[in-house]
């Protein structure tokens, strides 16, 4: 089955640790994307890339960083420099980058919670 | 700055009633797309309806309707014969370009038995 999976689904950091949260998608999407959801408050996207080995900063990317080596997946890392980090984080892709619309596939999401 | 608003925390409806959503938006843009997203508890976001800007037809999906007024920028959803299953937030969302997508605070939807 074709789909985006983001692993794991609920994870737990001590502060002052980076932890690296998963996603992959076998839908042969070119462009994927990284949402922030906190309570009252819509998505808000932290990182997007359009490419392999391309990512553009969104609206709250500071204290974040992502990679993209490979088509299929791209993880997020949460450093110790995020200073609220504890929210639900979703991950999606689309079919074509920049210029065009496509409707966006969501993962599952992962629930961050900083102890 | 490109904004959505949602002026509706919470609604409740009875089931088989029909309800609307409410949507304002903010853009100097003259071609963009609409949705509505809906994420049950399981939080999984799930695409319900699409709207094209430069369409005039409003868009519907079974028992999921909108109304679109574009000089207005008002963009609400309205869900007939509520049904159990439609408990959950729901998103409105639109996309400019450059991936480029913002959403709503949400409207959180229970449909009572």
């Amino acid at each position: 089955d074709g789909g985006i999976t983001q692993s794991p689904k609920y994870l737990f950091r001590k502060e002052g640790q980076n932890v690296t949260l998963s996603c992959e998608q076998n839908l042969n999407h070119d462009a994927m994307y990284w949402y922030r959801q906190d309570p009252g408050q819509g998505l808000r996207l932290i990182y997007y890339s359009q490419i392999v080995n391309d990512f553009q900063k969104g609206d709250i990317a500071e204290g974040y960083s992502v990679s993209r080596e490979k088509k299929e997946s791209f993880p997020l890392t949460v450093t110790s420099a995020q200073k609220n980090p504890t929210a639900f984080y979703l991950c999606a892709s689309s079919i074509r980058p920049r210029g065009f619309y496509n409707e966006q596939f969501f993962g599952p999401g992962t629930r961050l919670t900083v102890l | 700055a490109q904004t959505v608003t949602q002026s509706q925390p919470e609604m409740s409806v009875q089931e088989a009633e029909t309800v609307t959503l409410s949507c304002t938006y903010d853009t100097s843009e003259s071609n963009y797309y609409l949705f509505w997203y809906k994420q049950p508890p399981s939080r999984q976001m799930i695409l319900v309806i699409r709207q094209e800007a430069y369409k005039q037809q409003n868009a519907t999906e079974n028992r999921f309707s909108v109304n679109f007024q574009k000089a207005a920028k008002s963009f609400s959803l309205k869900i007939s014969d509520s049904q159990l299953g439609d408990t959950a937030m729901y998103f409105c969302a639109f996309f400019v370009n450059n991936n480029d997508m913002r959403f709503g605070a949400g409207t959180r939807l229970t449909v009572k038995p």
